[in-house]
């Protein structure tokens, strides 16, 4: 079965440092690959999607996300981090099923 | 920009209430979703429905069902609310009927649901 793993359930991260979130996904064909993003209070808001071609895919809010199939990874990046990206995160694949399959989720943390 | 909304932020009930969320899309779109969300465990998906009168379950569906007598609304229903569905819940969206690989999917912001 198709399975997504975010390792890190929380991380903290200084203001205008960089950030690195990790996912790693189990599926035998080609993955389609999400992010997203849950603001305190909010719905989810998609960052970016990876279906085909280019492996590093730029997304809203500065972030972007390289697929490596050979590590079965799609790592979210951003090279500065402002407190208002302070958010919990989820990374997603479809399955066999056609239906989203999302990871644990990772809650990040900016401190001043 | 598509819209979702659900009828409430915040609900509390007692156990063995029966329990409406309702959740409404301005975006025309086919497919709609229900999602259960609790810590370290992500989004699980409850049913979702592809038509106005379909429904398909997803990975949880016991001790819930759902309703689409129209194309933009799509209200999930637990029958006698419990303890252990407190959580909260997140309907979404998306084009196309049917799963369709690699649609984007449009959430609303949630409502979450407290069972005494």
């Amino acid at each position: 079965a198709q399975s997504v793993t975010q390792p890190d359930i929380h991380i903290t991260v200084s203001e205008g440092a960089s950030l690195e979130l990790r996912c790693n996904y189990s599926y035998g064909a080609t993955p389609y690959l999400f992010w997203y993003v849950q603001s305190p209070g909010q719905g989810l808001q998609l960052l970016l999607k990876y279906f085909s071609g280019d492996t590093l895919v730029q997304g809203i809010k500065g972030f972007e996300a390289e697929f490596k199939r050979s590590q079965s990874s799609f790592n979210l990046r951003k090279p500065s981090v402002h407190w208002s990206d302070a958010a919990e995160y989820f990374c997603a694949v479809y399955n066999a099923g056609n239906m989203l399959t999302f990871g644990g989720g990772t809650r990040l943390m900016v401190k001043p | 920009d598509v819209k979702v909304t659900q009828s409430s932020r915040y609900l509390v009930k007692r156990t063995g209430e029966k329990v409406f969320l309702e959740c409404v899309q301005d975006m025309d779109h086919e497919n709609m979703f229900w999602y259960r969300q609790d810590p370290g465990l992500g989004l699980r998906l409850i049913y979702f429905s592809y038509d106005v009168k379909m429904k398909e379950k997803g990975d949880i569906p016991e001790g819930y069902s759902v309703s689409r007598e129209k194309k933009e609304r799509f209200s999930l229903i637990l029958e006698s609310a419990s303890t252990n569905q407190t959580s909260m819940y997140l309907c979404a969206s998306s084009w196309g009927r049917g799963p369709n690989v690699g649609e984007t999917q449009y959430f609303g912001p949630g409502t979450r649901l407290l069972v005494l």
